[in-house]
């Protein structure tokens, strides 16, 4: 059963902390993602990666950075944590090839409160 | 870039049908897709449709995609309780396999 893991579900900072979310997949894919969801816009993309070390800019990247070291693992850092920040982040990876690199598999979410 | 909008909210009564609306921009999508979010957890793949189809049928789901008009619409029959969650349409054509989400649209199933 191929499975996309994040490491919290609930997380509560204050502002200014430096954050960092985990995201591990075991499916052997190439591409991973992150994204924010707020409740009215949807899910948003903030970075995603192609390959171990590769990143490119989403659609928000602000206030956002990333890292990927290995391919399983996908961290996303918020250097200095904002209350507009304050969102669930989902993390999904896929496969590079074919019809199903289009098909995502995503974590079950990080609910980030910043206070 | 992409767009793609749908309704924010549904309301359907248990056994009856629910269509769920979407419409996007991008012409070029090769394949659009279904996703269905239930309370607390992540997207989940539901179906999806390639671009040169009209529509597709799986079990209770029926995919409903008009080129012209660039619409899709998902419609599930006999709608139960457990079909209650947020489902989201999403339009890939980007390149690094990127997919565009739309708004998703809440379904709620009054028993």
């Amino acid at each position: 059963d191929v499975k996309v893991t994040q490491s919290s579900r609930y997380l509560v900072k204050r502002t200014g902390e430096k954050v960092f979310l985990e995201c591990v997949q075991d499916m052997d894919h190439e591409n991973m993602f992150w994204y924010r969801q707020d409740p009215g816009l949807g899910l948003r993309l903030i970075y995603f990666s192609y390959d171990v070390k590769m990143k490119e800019k989403g659609d928000i990247p602000e206030g956002y950075s990333v890292s990927r070291e290995k391919k399983e693992r996908f961290s996303l850092i918020l250097e200095s944590a904002s209350t507009n920040q304050t969102s669930m982040y989902l993390c999904a990876s896929s496969p590079s090839a074919g019809r199903s690199s289009y098909e995502q598999y995503f974590g079950p979410g990080t609910r980030l409160t910043v206070t | 870039g992409e767009d793609v909008e749908q309704s924010l909210f549904l309301s359907v009564r248990e056994g009856d049908s629910s269509v769920i609306n979407c419409t996007y921009t991008d012409s070029s999508s090769t394949y659009l897709y279904w996703y269905k979010q239930e309370p607390g957890a992540g997207l989940q793949l539901l179906t999806y449709i390639f671009s040169n189809m009209d529509m597709k049928q799986d079990q209770r789901l029926t995919v409903l995609l008009n080129k012209k008009d660039k619409h899709l619409s998902l419609r599930i029959a006999d709608t139960q309780t457990g079909d209650s969650a947020i489902y989201f349409c999403a339009g890939a054509s980007g390149g690094y396999q990127k997919v565009t989400f739309g708004t998703g649209t809440k379904l709620q199933v009054i028993p």
